[in-house]
């Protein structure tokens, strides 16, 4: 089935330095992308989101990119600090139609700051 | 407002006991969502309760079951525990009406021995 992707399974990055995190998603039929932040032994936190007729749209030190040519998504993180240490993951959520809004989730990609 | 509550934390069943995992959704929310991660993975879609009903299912078989209560809160329930159920098991409110956010709660860690 489709399913959501990412590139890149470990990112090591230097303490300071942005950080760019990658998904692939397969489904042109999704209209939402969320990124999360999972530490360990804990449940996936929300970062940002991002609706399918947007194609960027930033936070505090996070900017989420959305390509939909590609079906590309991306994560910045500005400034990366050693407390952005977990796994990130991307997912998607098709566009329903009175039955269940699922999330696809991807595998994951670690990032790990280095000082 | 309040987050997700999941409970137990950690839990220890034998192959072809049974389970009852609860959640208590974020004030506000509708919608229940139950998702099933395994060790190096991304979360799975078990299913959705809305109303009080199934509103729709992953690729789970029967023995997979759960309940909505008035409150919204939730069970999921699992029959005939496997060893390949051993998985951090993640319930996620929504509103429905907002349709946006997603929040989860810290999931309840099961392991079938």
């Amino acid at each position: 089935g489709e399913s959501v992707g990412l590139h890149l399974p470990t990112l090591s990055v230097q303490e300071g330095d942005n950080s760019i995190i990658n998904c692939a998603y397969s489904n042109s039929a999704s209209d939402y992308f969320i990124w999360y932040k999972q530490e360990s032994g804990k449940g996936p936190q929300f970062i940002i989101d991002i609706r399918s007729n947007m194609d960027k749209r930033q936070g505090q030190r996070v900017t989420v990119l959305l390509n939909k040519t590609v079906k590309h998504l991306s994560l910045q993180i500005a400034a990366t600090q050693p407390g952005d240490s977990a796994v990130y993951f991307c997912a998607e959520r098709m566009a329903s139609s009175g039955t269940a809004s699922k999330l696809t989730f991807g595998t994951g990609t670690r990032l790990q700051v280095t000082l | 407002e309040t987050g997700v509550t999941q409970s137990p934390t950690h839990l220890i069943k034998t192959r072809g006991q049974q389970v009852t995992l609860r959640c208590s959704s974020q004030s506000g929310h509708n919608t229940v969502s139950w998702y099933q991660q395994a060790l190096g993975q991304g979360p799975q879609f078990i299913f959705q309760y809305y109303r009080e009903e199934e509103n729709g299912r992953g690729n789970f078989p029967p023995r997979f079951s759960g309940l909505q209560f008035p409150n919204y809160s939730s069970e999921l329930n699992v029959n005939a525990l496997e060893l390949d159920d051993s998985a951090l098991y993640l319930c996620a409110s929504s509103s429905r009406d907002r349709g946006r956010g997603y929040t989860f709660g810290s999931g309840t860690r099961l392991t079938v021995v």
